[in-house]
């Protein structure tokens, strides 16, 4: 199975100012053939599901503000939110579908300072 | 707009099966080019993956789950369903439906059921 490891569980940062969770896999996640990583990144805020904000490591999903990017390759990735809003305050789960079985990373809470 | 909504089986008593049921609504899920999910969270906790059903009948199962769980589907009700079968507290959590593409996102998901498994 690839592991999923994100970094640090929980976060507290000031409104306006940037927060940044890293996750990192067991193996690499790059298909090679068509030189995608197979990442994605969820939000879940209390009380409702997991919404998907991130595929293929970096592709914002339609609607998702623009403050939210994705980055890395391979086995290290990067969700950074550039300016926190009061809205962003949820868990954060990043997700390997590189392949069977699907394994969320453990969650970062995400709170205001 | 594609929405799924989970069945409510509330209490159960260990050894007992869970059966769950997904309504879909605002698609086939008959058309092909998409998986129908399960995915389960312990309150507090992370998110599991219980498996998978394609409309060919092929399913794939978390291999921790893999000798108690059962995906079926039911194209004439566009409904799929998950059995897991000799549950004990351990499988107390919340169970979410979720469509997913071909490539393996989870794009739209249901709103969860709580399943609670006590004596």
């Amino acid at each position: 199975d690839i592991v999923m490891t994100q970094s640090p569980d929980s976060l507290a940062v000031s409104l306006g100012e940037r927060a940044t969770i890293n996750c990192k896999s067991s193996q690499n996640i790059l298909y090679s053939s068509n030189n995608k990583d197979y990442l994605a990144w969820f939000q879940q805020k209390p009380g409702q599901p997991p919404k998907l904000l991130i595929s293929w490591a970096s592709t914002r999903e339609s609607g998702v503000p623009d403050r939210f990017s994705g980055s890395g390759s391979g086995t290290d990735f990067t969700l950074t939110i550039s300016s926190l809003q009061a809205e962003d305050v949820a868990v954060y789960y990043c997700q390997q579908y590189y392949s069977v079985p699907y394994i969320f990373g453990q969650g970062t809470k995400l709170e205001i300072k | 707009q594609v929405q799924l909504q989970e069945s409510r089986p509330g209490l159960l008593k260990p050894a007992q099966t869970l059966s769950l049921i997904c309504t879909v609504s605002g698609g086939s899920i008959n058309s092909g080019s998409y998986f129908w999910s399960w995915i389960r969270q312990p309150a507090g906790k992370g998110l599991e993956w219980i498996g998978r059903m394609y409309t060919s009948g092929r399913t794939d199962y978390n291999p921790s789950l893999k000798s108690r769980v059962t995906i079926s589907m039911d194209t004439s009700k566009n409904q799929f369903s998950l059995n897991l079968n000799s549950v004990t507290d351990a499988d107390t959590a919340t169970y979410y439906c979720a469509r997913m593409t071909g490539s393996g996102l989870f794009d739209y998901w249901g709103q969860g059921t709580l399943v609670t498994v006590s004596s």
